[in-house]
């Protein structure tokens, strides 16, 4: 079956630069969720969007920003980034269509070191 | 390799009841464990960990999850559930000594009025 799938699985930039984390849901999928977790950190939800639109926010600073596509691809580009952006990036994603309360499919993450 | 189970889809209570929701892990080492609440359209939100000490943990919302090294489980309890309890319950874990988490695939927690 297919998965969730992030690109790119490592990523390594420096200090001021700018990176784009691509996300790309299960088929059929229509929502899709970013969560960041820093070393030795729990994962904290960043931001989501449900058919194109976000739908929730959480954590997310204001250098990063966030969107869907309308193949339900999202990417997160993050912009002036910091030491403190280190950290892997999972994305999940999800399907309201089935009715209910849908399940999270997890990504691999990406891990970016900001040096 | 790390692993995370979740051995039940859906869980349902009575109000009023206690409730457990199961989990069992696998690390290569110490494991750093906690449980995450999905409610309907949002985000994962954090609701308790355990990294080392006392073997039962108390979270948000009057949850608490047992640790137990010989069985290698987490389980979430809560001694009298209410109906918004209701919602999707992550398990996840980490190797003290990695760096990426892995989650179970949830249980949908039901609770009846």
């Amino acid at each position: 079956a297919a998965g969730v799938i992030q690109s790119p699985r490592h990523l390594i930039k420096e200090k001021r630069e700018t990176a784009t984390l691509k996300c790309y849901p299960i088929p059929r999928h229509d929502t899709v969720y970013w969560y960041q977790q820093g070393p030795g950190q729990d994962p904290q939800f960043l931001i989501s969007f449900y058919e194109k639109m976000q739908s929730d926010k959480g954590s997310i600073p204001d250098r990063f920003s966030a969107q869907q596509f309308s193949d339900y691809h999202s990417e997160l580009n993050m912009s002036s980034l910091e030491l403190g952006d280190s950290a892997l990036y999972f994305c999940a994603s999800s399907s309201r269509l089935a009715g209910g309360q849908e399940t999270q499919y997890f990504g691999p993450g990406t891990r970016l070191l900001v040096l | 390799a790390q692993s995370v189970a979740q051995p039940e889809d859906q869980v349902n209570v009575a109000e009023g009841n206690p409730l457990t929701v199961k989990c069992t892990y696998s690390v290569s080492g110490n494991p750093y464990l906690f449980w995450y609440v999905q409610y309907p359209n949002r985000g994962l939100q954090f609701l308790l960990k355990y990294i080392t000490g006392d073997n039962l943990v108390k979270g948000s919302y009057g949850f608490e999850a047992e640790f137990n090294k010989s069985q290698t489980s987490f389980h979430l309890k809560k001694p009298s559930a209410l109906v918004s309890d209701s919602a999707l319950y992550f398990c996840a874990v980490r190797d003290l000594g990695g760096f990426k988490t892995i989650f179970g695939a949830g249980t949908r927690l039901f609770v009846k009025a």
